[in-house]
C-alpha cells in the first residue's frame, strides 16, 4: 500500500493545548494535503503543501514538510472543542492521492 | 455553488443487487474520484476520472465499475453487491494548479449497506 500513516492514532488534550500529529509517507509526491473529518461527514481540507514548500500557516494551523525525512506535521494552535475530528493526511502523486488512516483528536472542554 | 454533490445519502441493499451512486460537480474541475472509507481506516481510491472520457483503476477496483458522464458527472456502479462492500462512499473532485492535481473536494457521502 502507498498510504502514508499519521502518528498518533488518538489524541486527547485540554482545550487551549496545542495538538500536534505527524504523517509519514512513502513515495515522492507532487504535494501533501491535510483533511478534517468530522463524526458521520465527509473531508474538508484544511492545507497543502508542495513539495518545494517546508512550512505553511492557515489561521492556526501550521504544516510542516521534510521532503528527506518523508513526513510531515500538523500543528493546531490553542485548540478549540469545535476542533475535534479525525485528522487525515493526504499525498498527491501523478493523478492520484494517498491517504492516511487518520489521527483522532479529542479536544476537551 | 453547490460543490460536490452525491446521491443516494443512504442505501440498503441485499446480496446480489446492483446499484449506481451518482456525483456531480460544478467546479469545472478535470479530474474526478470515488473513494470507499471503512471503520478506522482512511480513504482507499477505486476509480478515478483525470479528464472526460477517460478512467483509470485505483487501490480497490474489484467488484465496481464507473462511468465518466460528462465533465460534471462521474456514477460508480456495484453490479453485484457483496456484504464486503458495505462501506462509506465518497465523491471527489480537484483542481489542477500548473498541471499538477491540487485541493480535493468532498461530497458528503453515501452510506451504503449490503445484507
Amino acid at each position: 500500500s502507498q498510504q502514508g500513516e499519521e502518528d498518533p492514532q488518538a489524541l486527547s488534550i485540554q482545550e487551549g493545548e496545542n495538538a500536534t500529529m505527524n504523517c509519514s509517507y512513502k513515495t515522492s509526491i507532487n504535494n501533501l494535503q491535510w483533511y478534517r473529518q468530522n463524526s458521520g461527514r465527509g473531508l474538508v481540507h484544511l492545507i497543502l503543501i508542495r513539495s518545494n514548500e517546508r512550512e505553511k500557516h492557515s489561521g492556526r494551523l501550521r504544516v510542516t514538510l521534510d521532503t528527506s525525512k518523508k513526513s510531515s506535521s500538523l500543528l493546531i494552535t490553542a485548540s478549540r472543542a469545535a476542533d475535534t475530528a479525525s485528522y487525515f493526511c493526504a499525498t498527491g502523486t501523478g493523478n492520484q492521492f494517498y491517504f492516511g488512516t487518520g489521527t483522532s483528536l479529542t479536544v476537551i472542554p | 455553488n453547490a460543490g460536490v454533490t452525491q446521491t443516494p445519502k443512504f442505501q440498503v441493499l441485499k446480496t446480489g443487487q446492483s446499484m449506481t451512486l451518482q456525483c456531480a460537480q460544478d467546479m469545472n474541475h478535470n479530474s474526478m474520484y470515488w473513494y470507499r472509507q471503512d471503520p478506522g481506516m482512511g480513504l482507499r481510491l477505486i476509480y478515478y476520472s483525470a479528464s472526460e472520457g477517460t478512467t483509470d483503476k485505483g487501490e480497490v477496483p474489484n467488484g465496481y465499475n464507473v462511468s465518466r458522464l460528462n465533465k460534471r458527472e462521474f456514477s460508480l456502479r456495484l453490479e453485484s453487491a457483496a456484504p464486503s462492500q458495505t462501506s462509506v462512499y465518497f465523491c471527489a473532485s480537484s483542481e489542477l494548479v500548473w498541471a499538477v492535481q491540487e485541493t480535493q473536494y468532498f461530497g458528503p457521502g453515501t452510506r451504503l449497506l449490503v445484507l
